[in-house]
């Protein structure tokens, strides 16, 4: 079955405690990215990889690390939590060509 | 740049009516449109899509919307709800670029179905 699949699914952390949720996909897509959810303010992307190894800044990355050394994988690293990033994280998936986004099913993130 | 306005936060609307909920972009380069849809503790799941073509656009679950590229819309419509349909609605743009500039979504329609 076509899955991204996100780990964990919710999470409680404390300030400054660094944080990995990880994101694979079973599609061999070339491209990924990570997003916030925040009521009132929709998805914002906060990073994005083309490829392996090839990543970029989306619209809200501060505070926030990915990379991508495998295709499958591509993991949101937090290095220093702090509240303003309690949020819900999706990951995505999609290929070129079609253009369509696959979803995982979501990291509820609180930060005290 | 792209952006997404959804411009209705709420719609509620009585069980076995119609309902559209509108969408406007703004885009200097030709773009897609997607709708998704969120249930209750759900990811995100595809509704439709318009790429090229008709542009009438049909979905799953009896969803259809039409781009409208002079009004830059993509309005989505359903000509009977039911109360399964109660969700989060997503409009989203993705630029030419193959992906690599992701998608840009709107602020959401929550559709508050009332029996």
């Amino acid at each position: 079955e076509a899955q991204v699949t996100q780990n964990p699914r919710y999470l409680i952390t404390v300030t400054g405690k660094k944080l990995t949720v990880t994101c694979s996909q079973n599609m061999n897509h070339e491209y990924m990215s990570w997003y916030r959810q925040d009521p009132g303010l929709g998805l914002r992307q906060i990073y994005y990889s083309m490829n392996v190894e090839v990543t970029d800044k989306g619209d809200v990355p501060e505070g926030y690390k990915v990379s991508r050394k495998e295709k499958r994988n591509f993991p949101l690293i937090l290095e220093s939590p702090s509240p303003n990033q309690t949020s819900l994280y999706f990951c995505a998936s999609s290929s070129r060509d079609p253009r369509e986004a696959f979803f995982g099913q979501g990291t509820r993130l609180t930060v005290v | 740049a792209q952006s997404v306005t959804q411009l209705d936060s709420q719609v509620p609307v009585f069980e076995e009516a119609p309902v559209e909920l509108r969408c406007n972009y703004s885009s200097s380069v030709s773009v897609y449109l997607f709708w998704y849809v969120q249930y209750p503790n759900q990811g995100l799941q595809l509704l439709l899509k318009y790429l090229s073509g008709s542009t009438l656009v049909k979905g799953i679950n009896g969803f259809e919307a039409e781009f409208n590229k002079s009004q830059t819309s993509f309005h989505l419509r359903k000509p009977s709800v039911h109360i399964s349909d109660t969700a989060e609605y997503f409009c989203a743009v993705s630029g030419p670029g193959g992906g690599a500039d992701g998608l840009t979504f709107g602020k959401g329609t929550h559709l508050i179905i009332q029996p």
